[in-house]
């Protein structure tokens, strides 16, 4: 497989389940994201694992919590979720330079509903 | 506070009727502005990186082009698959080097 792979494509759960999104690069990246997308909102970065460790956590809510075992796996687990997280998730990754980082790639996303 | 506006919102050509999607900026340090297209459903599909005013990209019927205000996107006599959300972000010294901050989107039909 190419590019970057996440899994599952679509998740339906409630509010009192635990799940797991997974997503998978094969670019040789060293940088992984995850971003929200909700109707009519810009792409929201959510986390950013550089070399495996977290740099960024955009003031997300603990009921996301994202885990990166190696520059080319991330997760992002799920748990108590409320329906205004209903969105599509999407995982991205890019090489970050000395000089220059490169475009961000992204998977084709897991829309997630929450009922 | 950075700031990315794309226009319009929505846009509806019929084939082969030649336009423009702009994206207006304001960014504090613009280390690159990037366009994605992105089908329903799907995750955004890179296009292009611009990194200075004056750069210009090409692929098949899409141009991009960059000032230091804004970013046009050019497509000449689309076609129906060219149907898609396009979306600008970009990369800045407010940002950092990991984040890329999005507009909204232009949607684009195409009519055959």
């Amino acid at each position: 497989e190419t590019g970057v792979t996440q899994t599952p494509r679509h998740l339906v759960m409630g509010m009192t389940n635990k799940k797991s999104l997974k997503c998978e690069q094969h670019l040789g990246h060293n940088a992984m994201y995850w971003y929200k997308q909700s109707a009519k909102k810009p792409l929201e970065l959510m986390f950013v694992y550089n070399f495996k460790e977290q740099t960024e956590n955009n003031s997300v809510p603990s009921r996301f919590s994202p885990e990166c075992p190696n520059s080319s796996h991330l997760f992002l687990h799920l748990h108590t979720l409320q329906p205004e997280d209903s969105a599509l998730y999407l995982c991205a990754s890019s090489h970050v330079g000395e000089t220059r980082n490169t475009e961000a790639f992204f998977g084709q996303g897991t829309r997630l509903t929450v009922v | 506070e950075d700031q990315v506006t794309q226009s319009p919102e929505a846009l509806r050509l019929q084939e082969g009727e030649s336009s423009s999607l702009n994206c207006s900026y304001t960014v504090s340090g613009l280390r690159g502005l990037f366009w994605y297209r992105q089908d329903p459903g799907k995750g955004p599909e890179f296009l292009f990186t611009l990194y200075s005013a004056g750069e210009e990209k090409e692929k098949e019927r899409l141009k991009a082009t960059l000032t230091k205000k804004e970013s046009f996107l050019h497509i000449t006599a689309p076609k129906p698959e060219d149907s898609a959300t396009y979306l600008c972000a970009v990369r800045s010294l407010s940002t950092g080097a990991n984040n890329l901050f999005f507009g909204t989107g232009t949607r684009l039909t195409v009519i055959p």
